[in-house]
């Protein structure tokens, strides 16, 4: 079965510093994709980073990037600098199977500090 | 661009009784998504549509759970009878496709609270 687990149900970090938000997934598939999705008060999910399994560079976007760890089935989430607006639920998710549907873990709720 | 629009936003409903939820995908996106979020869970998928046809509803409660996406645009998915433990927020996202990797777009949610 495919599953992915965060072990961190929340988290705090100060404005501007740096966090990093954890993420373990189970699978035997050698190809597919995971990613990382934003989930503010307001519900709508917003993706924030996503990487492909094959690719050996690490995803970044802007102040977002994730360490990925094939071997060790890992997937971390790293926010630089963060900003008060970066507090909100955040969902590991893999895509697999032929219609690559979306498992997601049970979510980490970021706390930012001013 | 339009996102994905979902409505109502919340709904509050008896035991017994029906409802239904409705789903307007980003223009184009052949693919279409229901989950249920129950709270403090990650979304679930219950159905998933390709065109107007479905590709996926393993996780469908078949029993009273319903879903359609006549002409392959927009989606409806209905409750009958509803339970206590369908209390959560059901969630519609869309994509292009059914590629490896597509980014899936979701809408605001619905809010279903049953007592």
């Amino acid at each position: 079965a495919q599953t992915v687990t965060q072990s961190q149900p929340e988290m705090s970090v100060q404005e501007a510093e740096t966090v990093t938000l954890s993420c373990t997934y189970d699978t035997s598939e050698s190809d597919y994709y995971l990613f990382w999705y934003k989930q503010p008060p307001s519900r709508q999910m917003i993706l924030v980073i996503r990487q492909e399994a094959y690719k050996q560079q690490n995803a970044t976007e802007n102040r977002f990037s994730v360490n990925f760890q094939k071997a060790a089935k890992s997937f971390s989430l790293k926010i630089s600098d963060s900003q008060l607006g970066d507090a909100a639920m955040y969902f590991c998710a893999y895509s697999w199977g032929s219609n690559y549907k979306l498992t997601f873990g049970k979510g980490t709720l970021l706390t930012v500090n001013p | 661009e339009a996102g994905v629009a979902q409505s109502p936003r919340y709904k509050i409903i008896e035991k017994r009784q029906s409802v239904a939820f409705w789903c307007n995908p980003i223009s184009g996106h052949a693919t279409l998504y229901w989950y249920q979020q129950i709270l403090g869970q990650g979304p679930k998928l219950l159905i998933q549509f390709q065109n107007n046809g479905v590709v996926d509803d393993s996780q469908l409660p078949k029993d009273r759970f319903s879903a359609e996406r006549l002409k392959g645009v927009d989606s409806t998915l209905k409750i009958q009878p509803a339970k206590l433990e369908d209390s959560a927020v059901y969630l519609c996202a869309s994509s292009s496709g059914l590629a490896r990797g597509n980014i899936q777009y979701f809408g605001a949610g619905t809010r279903l609270s049953v007592l």
